[in-house]
């Protein structure tokens, strides 16, 4: 799987957008980006993925440059419970060893 | 419907012993995941499932740790002879398949804390 960068940590405002940036520079034709999330003391939870085009769920939004190297996932309205970490991870899906590999991850904190 | 489970939520043994950590997935999942997590530390991927089978297991730690899964359901990691530095969380997670166009999510459970003292 490509490997992601992204910042060790980020804070945001209680209500403003959480924007949530990831590089991927070496990312193949075929490799989805998927973001997951994991708040303290729980298993990681799933939050979009997309491949090409911009994807928007009921959770957040995700944006993926033209060039496929980089994205941001987007959170609209930031609560404190959104605080948690979150993992940029491309994976590929068609593969024989098909499982997702997580790097360090961004922790949000959400502050009122 | 339910998500994945996992039991128990907490062990505690004693260096040395075996233990048996349990996942039921969600339901219809083919695919299965083993995963651990030390304190303060990011994912550790062990193995995977594809229905009962297990085309790769060059993540387990060592020849102590083996895990099986039975009925396309439920799956069981043991770890035999536990030590120290086994203590950590272990995760599972489920999808709809290993490989697949459909680009299916992973769902996780919430772990097992063992700590081995």
């Amino acid at each position: 799987d490509a490997k992601t960068t992204q910042p060790t940590s980020m804070d945001c405002a209680e209500g403003r957008a959480a924007n949530l940036p990831c590089n991927h520079s070496t990312i193949s034709g075929n490799e989805y980006v998927y973001w997951y999330r994991q708040i303290h003391s729980q298993g990681p939870q799933y939050i979009i993925h997309g491949l090409k085009n911009n994807e928007t769920n009921e959770m957040a939004s995700l944006i993926i440059t033209e060039d496929r190297k980089s994205s941001t996932l987007i959170l609209p309205h930031a609560t404190l419970r959104d605080t948690a970490v979150y993992y940029c991870i491309v994976r590929v899906v068609q593969n024989a060893g098909n499982m997702l590999t997580f790097g360090g991850g961004t922790r949000l904190m959400v502050k009122p | 419907g339910a998500g994945v489970s996992q039991s128990p939520s907490n062990k505690v043994t004693e260096k040395g012993k075996d233990v048996e950590l349990r996942c039921d997935p969600i339901s219809g999942h083919t695919a299965l995941y083993w995963y651990r997590q030390r304190l303060g530390q990011g994912l550790e991927f062990l193995i995977y499932f594809q229905g009962n089978s297990a085309p790769d297991k060059s993540g387990l730690p060592s020849d102590r740790f083996s895990a099986e899964r039975t009925g396309e359901s439920v799956s069981t990691l043991t770890i035999q002879r536990t030590q120290q530095e086994d203590s950590a969380v272990y995760l599972c997670a489920s999808s709809l398949a290993a490989f697949t166009g459909l680009n299916s999510p992973l769902h996780f459970g919430n772990g097992t804390r063992l700590t081995v003292t």
